[in-house]
């Protein structure tokens, strides 16, 4: 039962312009959400997080955005450069989970020049 | 500050041998994970560890087995390999809960 769902398995994007990546979500005790960037032969880096008290979060390039009415979160990357090109997986915890994430199966982000 | 560290990179085993799979970190954190992920897929949670002499089952926890004897190191035991193990298997570590995980670089593991 995939509790967290990217449904871009694929992006394209032309260097400069705003990429936006989306994730929706299925268990309302979720209260805590990541998104992490991914290089081949490498482990996932964390990028940015939000808690379900805000519903926007910010860092440099980078912004999240919650909507926990229709339990769904999107990422927003401006602007978009070269080095963005990684798959990005979308990630969610419990409040009482131990900080068990849930991951979605990822959005392969191509930058173009 | 080496992070979270992974060994062997890489390894093929024979069905019905039996491997461990290192993952130490040097960030005194208190909270370990094991995570695998299969082609196109998501990771999954094996086992996770919030403090030493503690640990619990994630989602995927059949065929494999933990310790966390210290707050460093978190082996992960595979005891008859199977197909279905094959996969890329990566450790995380957390100061607590809540808050982002840091992973290593993962072990490719292939079962033949």
């Amino acid at each position: 039962d995939q509790q967290v769902k990217q449904n871009s398995p694929s992006l394209s994007v032309q260097e400069g312009r705003i990429s936006i990546l989306n994730c929706d979500y299925t268990n309302s005790m979720f209260d805590y959400f990541l998104w992490y960037k991914k290089y081949p032969a490498e482990g996932p880096t964390f990028l940015i997080s939000i808690s379900s008290i805000k519903d926007k979060n910010e860092d440099g390039r980078f912004t999240v955005f919650l909507n926990k009415s229709a339990k769904h979160l999107s990422l927003h990357i401006v602007p978009s450069q070269p080095g963005d090109s990684a798959v990005y997986f979308c990630a969610a915890s419990a409040a009482d989970s131990w900080g068990k994430l849930q991951f979605g199966a990822g959005t392969q982000v191509v930058v173009t020049p | 500050n080496a992070g979270v560290t992974q060994t062997p990179k890489f390894r093929i085993l024979k069905i019905g041998q039996s491997m461990t799979l290192q993952c130490t970190q040097d960030m005194n954190h208190n909270y370990m994970y094991w995570y695998r992920q299969d082609p196109g897929m998501g990771l999954k949670l094996i086992y996770y560890s919030v403090g030493a002499g503690i640990t619990d089952k994630g989602e995927v926890p059949n065929g494999y087995n933990v310790s966390r004897s210290t707050t460093e190191d978190f082996p992960l035991r595979l005891e008859l390999a199977a197909p279905s193990q094959t996969s890329v298997y990566f450790c995380a570590s957390s100061p607590q809960g809540a808050q982002p995980q840091h992973f290593g670089d993962g072990t490719r593991l292939s079962i033949l």
